[in-house]
């Protein structure tokens, strides 16, 4: 069975860094693209950036480019999220997603979520 | 402002039918596949239609997609109370080289 787990819920002060993680199983996890997900309060999804684990390439959003970094280390099945220095305005939930492609493309599989609060 | 369009909300009664639209353009929906993704309360986005009609295992088969030029369409048929949640479809981008979503459609069930 494929899955996602990602790391656990996080409260930060602003101008703080963090890393958040989403661990895969269950297929081979270097050959499938992980997309980042940001979804805000009460809002919708939006696309921060996707990875490659078996070469790290990688694509950013140009809404988060320069704002966020992506990684991954294909030895442990993990891929990450982080910021040097966090803002208020980065509090949200934060979903990793593996991306199918046979042709088309979809998110298949998804993470449970990570909740970020970013408060004074 | 979200690249593709949904309605905010869409409500119905249980057992009626009810459509999701999401419009887009000819570099996302018009040349690659829609998906859409139900998101339950609290809990993370849930594939539900893929490559415009397609369904995972396990969905039920009152949800049903279609595309047509630069629109698509998620139907659900015999509603439930359970089927409450939000929806999004989605779409690659040639123009960005990455998924464009909708803004979200949230179904209230009457």
């Amino acid at each position: 069975e494929v899955q996602l787990v990602q790391s656990g819920a996080e409260v930060k002060k602003p101008g703080e860094p963090l890393k958040i993680s989403c661990k895969g199983s269950g297929y081979n996890f270097a050959t499938y693209w992980i997309i980042w997900v940001r979804q805000m309060p009460g809002k919708g999804l939006e696309w921060m950036g996707i990875i490659f684990p078996d070469d790290s390439d990688i694509r950013y959003s140009p809404s988060f480019q320069g704002q966020v970094t992506i990684s991954a280390d294909k030895s442990i099945s993990t891929a990450y999220l982080q910021w040097s220095s966090l803002k208020a305005s980065d509090t949200a939930t934060y979903y990793c997603a593996r991306l199918y492609y046979y042709g088309s493309r979809w998110f298949d599989s998804w993470g449970q979520g990570t909740l970020v609060t970013v408060s004074s | 402002q979200s690249v593709l369009a949904q309605p905010p909300s869409v409500s119905g009664t249980p057992g009626q039918r009810v459509t999701i639209s999401c419009s887009g353009s000819s570099s996302n929906i018009g040349s690659n596949t829609v998906s859409w993704y139900q998101q339950l309360p609290g809990m993370a986005p849930k594939l539900l239609i893929y490559s415009n009609n397609q369904r995972p295992s396990g969905v039920p088969d009152g949800f049903s997609g279609s595309k047509s030029g630069t629109s698509a369409s998620l139907a659900i048929s015999g509603l439930q109370s359970e089927d409450e949640a939000d929806y999004y479809c989605a779409a690659w981008d040639d123009s960005l080289n990455g998924p464009v979503f909708g803004g979200g459609t949230k179904l209230t069930v009457l």
